[in-house]
């Protein structure tokens, strides 16, 4: 049974690009959620999505934006990246809510 | 913003001995979990415990919560090298959809 999938796992981008993540959730998930974790902080909430709409999101700029597909894969996208946007990105999976998340190995980004 | 606060927020032991990690947290939860993190990498969920539960154990794993403190704790039994990692608590948002995270202890481990 696979876990929870990331791509790519590294990731070197220049301010003013634009980015994309991918995930997809563990076997009978239909919940994913995305972090951000910077380097020695805990992860912060960026969004969720369930039946392929966002359900939630954390206090993140409208830079941020995502996607959920029918197969309950899911994309970050992050526009305009600026040095602060460099960080470990976590996608986590959950079945019919959040209850028990499972996290992907993260999606390390760095803009230069 | 960070609901839960570990303390410490470094602890380094000898293989054998006993870690215990503190959680505190401001708002009222219906659930409190601890992760643990390698190196960076992708979280591992350890226990899961419940505002109406005061105990929880899992193999070497002891949790504890005081809701009246709004506390937790994770203890951890004779420990192994192969528990050096960042240890997190969180919590969930008021609409119960998210986890809020501390900033972690990182445990180290020598043999």
């Amino acid at each position: 049974d696979a876990g929870v999938t990331q791509s790519p796992t590294h990731l070197i981008k220049t301010r003013g690009q634009q980015v994309t993540l991918r995930c997809s959730p563990k076997s009978g998930h239909d919940t994913v959620s995305w972090y951000q974790q910077a380097l020695g902080q805990g992860p912060q909430f960026i969004f969720q999505y369930y039946e392929e709409e966002e359900r939630q999101r954390g206090n993140f700029p409208d830079r941020f934006s995502g996607h959920q597909f029918p197969n309950y894969s899911s994309e970050l996208n992050v526009n305009a990246l600026l040095l602060g946007d460099s960080a470990l990105y976590l996608c986590a999976s959950s079945a019919g809510g959040y209850q028990t998340q499972y996290f992907g190995p993260g999606t390390r980004l760095l803009v230069l | 913003s960070q609901q839960g606060e570990e303390d410490p927020q470094a602890l380094s032991i000898q293989e054998g001995e006993n870690a215990t990690m503190n959680c505190s947290y401001k708002t009222s939860i219906n659930n409190l979990q601890w992760y643990r993190q390698n190196s960076g990498r992708g979280l591992v969920h350890l226990i899961l415990i419940r505002s109406n539960e005061r105990e929880k154990h899992s193999g070497r794993l002891r949790v504890t919560l005081d809701t009246s403190k709004k506390s937790s704790s994770l203890l951890i039994t004779a420990s192994r090298a192969a528990d050096t990692a960042s240890y997190f608590c969180a919590t969930d948002n008021q609409a119960g959809t998210a986890l809020i995270f501390g900033k972690g202890t990182t445990l180290s481990v020598s043999s």
